[in-house]
């Protein structure tokens, strides 16, 4: 049972070029969230959508990032003109339901590194 | 959500068992208890949950007292591969945003051979 897949495991951009995050949920799953922790700090809630929809994007930074999740492939985290301090590890996580019972199941997480 | 407090860090004998605690004092009825560990590098990995009783699967036993207002963690025989940063979360049951857990600083379990 494939676990979340996430690639690439880790992403170097120059100041001012575009990052893109890729994550595959597990199978069955159609809830997708991200997650974003800061070099020595904790996990942050970023987005949660399901397929088409976004329903929470109110952890994520209102200018240059962006996220979807299309009805065929994975969803995606996209950053645009990325700066030094976008870099961090990227987490995605997907579960079968949207209730608290549910676990959300990470993937490993992309590192991006912005030089 | 309901803050959680756990010590920042423990240490356990290979082979022994390893208790973590938690204390959520703040908890409400309809919260669940979450633990999560991350392996350096790594993604968080969901260990296991529980609203009122106590709970055990392959990987731990959760057990969660009467009152609700703290937890133990539980894993029965540590190896070495068990050294990580372990995460005590409250989870809303009901109403939005029951998926954004807040993750805190955490207890770093480190087993020692």
């Amino acid at each position: 049972n494939a676990g979340v897949m996430q690639n690439p495991r880790h992403l170097v951009r120059r100041r001012g070029q575009e990052a893109r995050l890729r994550c595959s949920p597990m199978k069955g799953h159609s809830h997708v969230y991200w997650y974003r922790q800061l070099p020595e700090e904790g996990l942050k809630f970023m987005v949660y959508l399901q397929k088409e929809n976004i329903i929470d994007e109110s952890g994520m930074p209102k200018e240059r990032f962006s996220a979807e999740f299309p009805k065929e492939g994975p969803s995606i985290l996209r950053i645009q003109q990325v700066v030094r301090g976008d870099s961090a590890a990227y987490f995605c996580a997907s579960s079968s339901q949207d209730r608290a019972s549910s676990p959300l199941h990470f993937g490993n997480g992309t590192r991006l590194t912005v030089t | 959500d309901a803050k959680t407090t756990q010590p920042p860090s423990m240490d356990c004998a290979e082979g022994r068992a390893a208790n973590l605690p938690c204390n959520h004092s703040t908890i409400s009825g309809n919260e669940y208890v979450y633990w999560y560990r991350q392996i350096h590098s790594q993604g968080p990995q969901y260990i296991i949950h529980g609203l009122k009783n106590n709970e055990t699967n392959e990987m731990a036993s959760l057990i969660i007292t009467e009152d609700r207002k703290s937890s133990t963690l539980i894993l029965p025989h540590a190896t070495l591969r068990d050294t990580a940063v372990y995460y005590c979360i409250v989870r809303k049951n009901s109403g939005g945003s029951n998926y954004k857990l807040t993750f805190g600083k955490g207890t770093l379990l480190t087993v020692n051979p």
